[in-house]
């Protein structure tokens, strides 16, 4: 089976930085992807990791260690509109499956 | 292209009834994944398709839900008899089939609602 680990809510300051931890337990493991979804809209894809280190894409980076089965997002220079739930997702080379997600509240 | 379709955006129905969720996925995907979400349980996988065939079913929470995709362009998730438990939002998406190709794209969700 698969678990996934994330805090349930952050609160950060606009203009600040965040750091989201996601761990992860599975029998199959190929890379770990992060999701956006804001209040009432679909997820939305924002990063994939596969190997070990950090990716980055704009005001986002994704970090991944294998070997300590861990990951987290890191979002720099926070806007009001990061306020959103953010999803760590472990993709078994098929499918993705989820964890429960984290609550960003941006504030000014 | 539009994305992932899904319809109804809303469904409302009595216990008993039995409800039925509609998907096109992204012209050209070799993939369709239908995920449900709630507060208490997230986002689960229920079921995915590769090439029109199911492939994992494990997600499926009970033999009132089952799923079909009939052709490339078209699935459908039915549950059948509704309970209020399966109130939630019911996400479609859709994935290529190319190597080193992980995004999924989700459709905008039913929220089906069960009286």
């Amino acid at each position: 089976g698969q678990s996934l680990e994330q805090p349930s809510e952050v609160t950060a300051v606009e203009g600040a930085i965040v750091q989201i931890n996601c761990t992860y337990q599975t029998s199959g493991f190929y890379g770990l992807s992060w999701y956006q979804q804001h209040d009432g809209g679909a997820p939305t894809f924002l990063s994939y990791n596969a190997l070990d280190g950090l990716e980055e894409t704009g005001r986002f980076s994704s970090f991944l260690s294998r070997s300590d089965s861990y990951g987290y997002l890191l979002l720099q220079e926070l806007q009001m509109k990061d306020s959103a739930s953010y999803f760590c997702a472990v993709f078994s080379g098929y499918a993705l499956n989820f964890g429960k997600g984290t609550s960003l509240l941006v504030t000014p | 292209d539009a994305g992932v379709i899904q319809s109804p955006r809303h469904e409302v129905t009595e216990m008993g009834q039995e409800v039925t969720l509609r998907c096109k996925p992204i012209s050209g995907h070799d993939y369709l994944f239908w995920y449900r979400q709630t507060m208490m349980r997230g986002l689960e996988l229920l079921i995915y398709f590769n090439n029109n065939v199911p492939i994992d079913d494990s997600g499926m929470p009970e033999d009132r839900f089952s799923a079909k995709m009939p052709n490339a362009s078209f699935s459908t998730l039915k549950i059948q008899p509704s309970e209020p438990r399966d109130s939630a939002v019911y996400f479609c998406a859709s994935r290529g089939g190319e190597q080193d190709t992980y995004e999924q794209y989700f459709g905008p969700g039913t929220r089906l609602t069960v009286t």
